[in-house]
């Protein structure tokens, strides 16, 4: 079955405290991306990577890092989290090739306190 | 960055009625995509759009790409219980690119 694999679901934790959401998915796909969900904003892209050690921002990507060493995992870190980045957190993966569907994991809910 | 202008917001129908939200941008487009997210999961795609005139139907939704490229509605019919949801617009730059803008989402909430 494909999959999007994002852990942790729920975390709330305090600020500074750095933490890794990890992003798995096992549809040999290029393209990765990591989109943050806030109400009335939709979802905005963080950072993505079109294949292994390639990554470049996304509209929003101050206060996070990602890394691609491996083409199934995306781990999207936060160094230093503060307040500003509670948020809904989505993990997306696709093919390279144009209109191929993109598909969500479930999401992260982070909380930061 | 850019951001797509979704509307409405929040829609609140019976049972059984149609329903048509929209999305436009001060920016062309050459993908439109039409998700839909359920509580608790990601965005599923509903409907592609590649042309500038396209309209395309997946069971009772349809949905069009503006002629402009700066604009798109999806429409659903007869609306049942399951169709509640948030509706999410995404548009693409260049077919097949990485980049996706998002539209902030039209909640739909279904009195039976």
């Amino acid at each position: 079955e494909a999959q999007v694999t994002q852990n942790p679901r729920y975390l709330i934790t305090v600020t500074g405290k750095k933490l890794t959401v990890t992003c798995s998915q096992n549809m040999n796909h290029e393209y990765m991306s990591w989109y943050r969900q806030d109400p009335g904003l939709g979802l905005r892209q963080i950072y993505y990577s079109m294949n292994v050690e390639v990554t470049d921002k996304g509209d929003v990507p101050e206060g996070y890092k990602v890394s691609r060493k491996e083409k199934r995992n995306f781990p999207l870190i936060l160094e230093s989290p503060s307040p500003n980045q509670t948020s809904l957190y989505f993990c997306a993966s696709r093919t390279s090739f144009a209109g191929n569907t993109i598909y969500f994991g479930e999401g992260s809910w982070l909380t930061v306190v | 960055g850019q951001q797509l202008n979704q509307s409405p917001q929040s829609m609140f129908i019976q049972e059984g009625e149609d329903v048509s939200m929209n999305c436009t941008s001060s920016s062309i487009f050459n993908t439109w995509l039409w998700y839909k997210q359920e509580p608790g999961e990601g965005p599923v795609l509903l409907i592609a759009l590649y042309k500038a005139g396209e309209l395309t139907s997946n069971g009772r939704l349809t949905a069009q790409f503006g002629i402009t490229r700066k604009d798109s509605f999806l429409n659903i019919s007869a609306s049942i219980p399951s169709d509640v949801g948030i509706y999410f617009c995404a548009g693409q730059l260049i077919q097949g690119a990485q980049k996706l803008v998002f539209g902030q989402g039209t909640r739909l909430t279904i009195n039976p």
